[in-house]
């Protein structure tokens, strides 16, 4: 079982409408949680973090947690085609922050 | 305030031969690891220096190795190379007393032919 798994790609939503990313994790000690975006051929770039259970709201985007199902999910509302991007999931396990484990990523096509 | 900076950009080099990549933390930062991301993976974790030692390391061979200089910068060398370490090698910085974010550089490509 890998340590994070992300739902497969790719993702494709119109613009203006909700798109939903998800992120199931193995260890039950991981206490922070981050999303990254990243365009193609560029390096990934922080857009949320959470640490505790519920949901966190940053503008357009919204990271809900449930460690007790070991589920991390992006929400984006109101999609542009500018959010058209590969998003990271990455957990860290409680060592020392700098180690981060990431899922693979799902790409996500905006269409205007 | 300069970000994390990585060089070169890109790199190639054939099989067999030894490559080293560079990168200088953000300013107030003394914590860099290195990742590895191959083409349409999530970022591997290799190593992470701090006051100048090894403190983690990942699943990689010793082909892999670094070095964290006073000022924090640091290196990843990378020997006998094999096609698969063509990636994106990323370097990461952070404090060690704190700091809730992780700040990427932006990579160097590097294609083993």
């Amino acid at each position: 079982q890998k340590e994070v798994e992300q739902n497969s790609g790719p993702l494709s939503v119109p613009e203006g409408a909700i798109a939903s990313l998800n992120c199931t994790y193995s260890d039950r000690g991981s206490q922070s949680f981050f999303w990254y975006r990243q365009y193609s051929g560029k390096s990934p770039e922080l857009i949320m973090f959470i640490y505790s259970n519920g949901d966190k709201e940053d503008g357009r985007f919204t990271a809900q947690l449930n460690k007790a199902s070991q589920y991390v999910s992006l929400l984006i509302r109101d999609s542009q085609p500018s959010d058209s991007a590969t998003y990271l999931c990455a957990v860290d396990r409680g060592s020392t922050l700098g180690r981060l484990y990431f899922g693979r990523g799902t790409q996500l096509t905006v269409w205007p | 305030d300069a970000g994390v900076t990585q060089s070169p950009t890109h790199l190639i080099k054939t099989r067999g031969q030894q490559v080293t990549l560079r990168c200088s933390p953000k300013s107030g930062h003394d914590t860099v690891s290195w990742y590895q991301q191959a083409l349409g993976q999530g970022p591997q974790f290799i190593f992470q220096y701090y006051e100048e030692e090894e403190r983690q390391r990942g699943n990689f061979p010793d082909r892999f190795s670094g070095h964290q200089f006073p000022n924090y910068s640091s290196e990843l060398n990378v020997n006998a190379l094999l096609l698969g370490d063509s990636a994106l090698y990323l370097c990461a910085s952070s404090r060690e007393t704190g700091g809730e974010k992780l700040f990427f550089g932006s990579g160097t490509q590097l294609s083993v032919l």
